[in-house]
Parts: C-alpha cells; sequence; structure tokens
C-alpha cells in the first residue's frame, strides 16, 4: 500500500468552525490532491498541488484553502465550515512515470 | 456536471454470472483513462491505466476495453464474486491538465450468493 494518511479519520465540527484536514504521504510524490466524494458527483477536486508551496484550485475550490509546506504534507483548510461542506475526503498522489495515482482511506466529515 | 459518465448507475449481478459496464468520456485532449475499484472504508484501489485506443487490460477476472476515438471504456467482470462487490470508478486523464483526474459517478456492483 502506499503510504499515505489521513487524519483525523472522521470528525463531526459545527457550523461556522474552521476544520484542517492532513494528508501525509511517505513515497515523496510531487504531486498531491485533494478531492471530495458526494453521492452521484463521483470524486471532485478541490485543490492541488505541483511542488513546495505550489497550489492551484480545481473545479469545487469555493470555501476551502490549501497549504504544503512540505513535500510530504498537504492540508486542507475550511475556514468556516458549511453543511454543504458534509462529505468524505480524499487526499491522492501522482508522480510523472507513474501511471496511477494513490489515494488515502479518507475523511468523513459533519458539519452540523 | 460530469465529462465522465458511468452506466448503469448500479447493478446485482449473482454469483458466478459475467457482467460489464460502460464509461464514457471527451475524445478530445485524451491522456490516459483509470479504473478504480472503491470499497466503503476503504480507499480507492488502481485497476487499469489505459493509454492507447484499443488496449486491452487485465487482471485474474477483471478486464477492460478502451475506444479512445468514440470515447469509452468497458470493464468485464468474470464469473463474478461476492468480493467483487464494491464501486468501480472510472477516470480521464487529458494532455493540457495531467493529473487532474475527472471522476464518473461510479457503477456499484453487489454479487449476491
Amino acid at each position: 500500500d502506499a503510504g499515505i494518511t489521513q487524519s483525523p479519520r472522521h470528525k463531526v465540527t459545527e457550523t461556522g468552525t474552521p476544520v484542517t484536514l492532513r494528508c501525509h504521504q511517505t513515497e515523496n510524490h510531487r504531486y498531491m490532491y485533494w478531492y471530495r466524494q458526494d453521492p452521484g458527483h463521483g470524486l471532485r477536486l478541490i485543490h492541488y498541488s505541483y511542488g513546495v508551496k505550489d497550489t492551484d484550485k480545481g473545479e469545487v475550490s469555493d470555501g476551502y484553502s490549501v497549504s504544503r509546506s512540505k513535500t510530504e504534507d498537504f492540508l486542507l483548510t475550511l475556514e468556516s465550515a458549511t453543511s454543504s461542506q458534509t462529505s468524505v475526503y480524499f487526499c491522492a498522489i501522482s508522480e510523472r512515470g507513474i501511471p496511477e495515482a494513490f489515494f488515502g482511506q479518507g475523511t468523513r466529515l459533519t458539519v452540523v | 456536471i460530469l465529462n465522465v459518465e458511468q452506466s448503469p448507475q448500479s447493478l446485482h449481478v449473482q454469483e458466478g454470472d459475467s457482467t460489464n459496464f460502460t464509461c464514457s468520456f471527451p475524445s478530445s485532449n485524451f491522456y490516459a483513462l483509470h479504473w478504480y475499484r472503491w470499497e466503503t472504508a476503504k480507499s480507492p484501489e488502481a485497476l487499469f491505466v489505459m493509454t492507447l485506443n484499443g488496449d486491452e487490460k487485465k487482471k485474474g477476472r477483471i478486464s477492460a476495453t478502451l475506444n479512445t476515438k468514440e470515447g469509452y471504456s468497458y470493464l468485464y467482470i468474470k464469473g463474478s464474486q461476492p468480493e467483487d462487490s464494491a464501486t468501480y470508478l472510472c477516470a480521464f486523464d487529458t494532455t493540457d491538465s495531467w493529473g487532474k483526474l475527472q471522476f464518473g459517478a461510479g457503477t456499484q456492483v453487489v454479487v449476491t450468493p
């Protein structure tokens, strides 16, 4: 299994509170991604990173920010959580020359 | 709106039967088509990555084909077993946004003994 760890695995939080999800990899892959998974939508890209301090928006980036200060860590922050951000969040990593992307086990976030 | 479409959304299969389902994707800017197997509470697991028109890949009882000109891929499961129960996701990768996979909504397969 690829060395990807997401934390926390489960979180319940209140509307309006900030939340940070962490993705940690031990594979030294350059590219990291945050996706959210909702019924009927598949996985949708929130943000991605192509290197330390290099990040860009995906298709559903509103309400989210990211940071990557080290190769191994990619943080996703919900500045002020809303109920529409209740979802399962997946981190993924990839590298040029390696065909497949590898996924973490997901974080189930519930905003009440 | 998903550019990648999977059908059917779900299917129920008797153990021992074979089945197949479809992934449709845009035929322009094609780079690769990925298939993932996803069980609830686990990580999506890569099954195949296909890049060439006409590609056929096989892993055990599961195989996939690719037609980039018409924009579709089939996944086949031969002799389904209960452990094949999962959601199968396809994802489309383009030449102009490599790595930013566009996923379909998945086909949920339930194999009953």
